[in-house]
């Protein structure tokens, strides 16, 4: 089973920063990798998928890298609605989350 | 417009079961793979199974495999989840999410299984 080890579980950041948010495969995926946003009583909703393209209606703020085991989420200017928990998924090798980046601003 | 629409979900004791059905419109179903992911009370979310376009493979994690088999309807636009021998710890929101890569949710159904 392939694992997902994302990382920080927690962070809190103003508005206006850039923030990062990283996983690690246990092993490869390729760019069979999708983050997810879960506002707090929402529905999640998937912001980058392919590791790097932009789901349609997502600001641009948010992107995507990474191939292979390591892929990182980056927010280029926080902005307060973007108060929310985000996940990584790998699905190369049936399903698996990382276990979640609470992000506050 | 993509709607996926969960239904099926309820109260019943452990040990018993419940079948899952995720009615699907807006998009050529039968072109995408299909995702139930749930998420239990205050935790994280679980990707729990899928299957590919026209239901030949099915793919489980580890946890329920042999209680919950994953199917899907392609004339009738509809992916189903049967869940038996329900555990306490089975409580919890199952979404339904369009694709390996889940780009599109549905708003969930809320199951609960009491002791």
């Amino acid at each position: 089973d392939i694992q997902m080890t994302q990382s920080p579980s927690a962070m809190s950041a103003s508005v206006g920063d850039r923030v990062t948010i990283t996983c690690r495969a246990s092993q490869a995926i390729d760019t069979l990798l999708v983050w997810v946003q879960q506002k707090p009583g929402k529905v999640p909703r998937c912001l980058i998928y392919g590791a790097s393209d932009l789901q349609i209606g997502v600001p641009p703020r948010f992107s995507g890298r990474g191939y292979g085991t390591e892929f990182t989420l980056t927010i280029s200017s926080l902005q307060p609605e973007d108060s929310a928990t985000y996940y990584c998924l790998q699905h190369k090798d049936g399903g698996t989350f990382g276990q979640g980046t609470k992000v506050e601003v | 417009e993509v709607q996926l629409v969960e239904s099926g979900g309820g109260l019943v004791q452990r040990g018993e079961s419940l079948r899952l059905s995720c009615a699907a419109s807006g998009f050529t179903f039968s072109n995408y793979w299909m995702t139930w992911v749930r998420q239990r009370p205050g935790k994280g979310l679980e990707w729990v199974a899928n299957t590919n376009r026209d239901g030949s493979a099915k793919y489980y994690v580890d946890f329920v495999k042999g209680r919950f088999t994953i199917s899907r309807d392609n004339a009738k636009n509809s992916l189903y989840l049967q869940m038996d021998d329900l555990r306490v710890d089975d409580t919890a929101v199952y979404y339904c999410a369009r694709a390996g890569g889940t780009d599109f949710w549905g708003r969930g159904t809320l199951v609960t299984v009491s002791s």
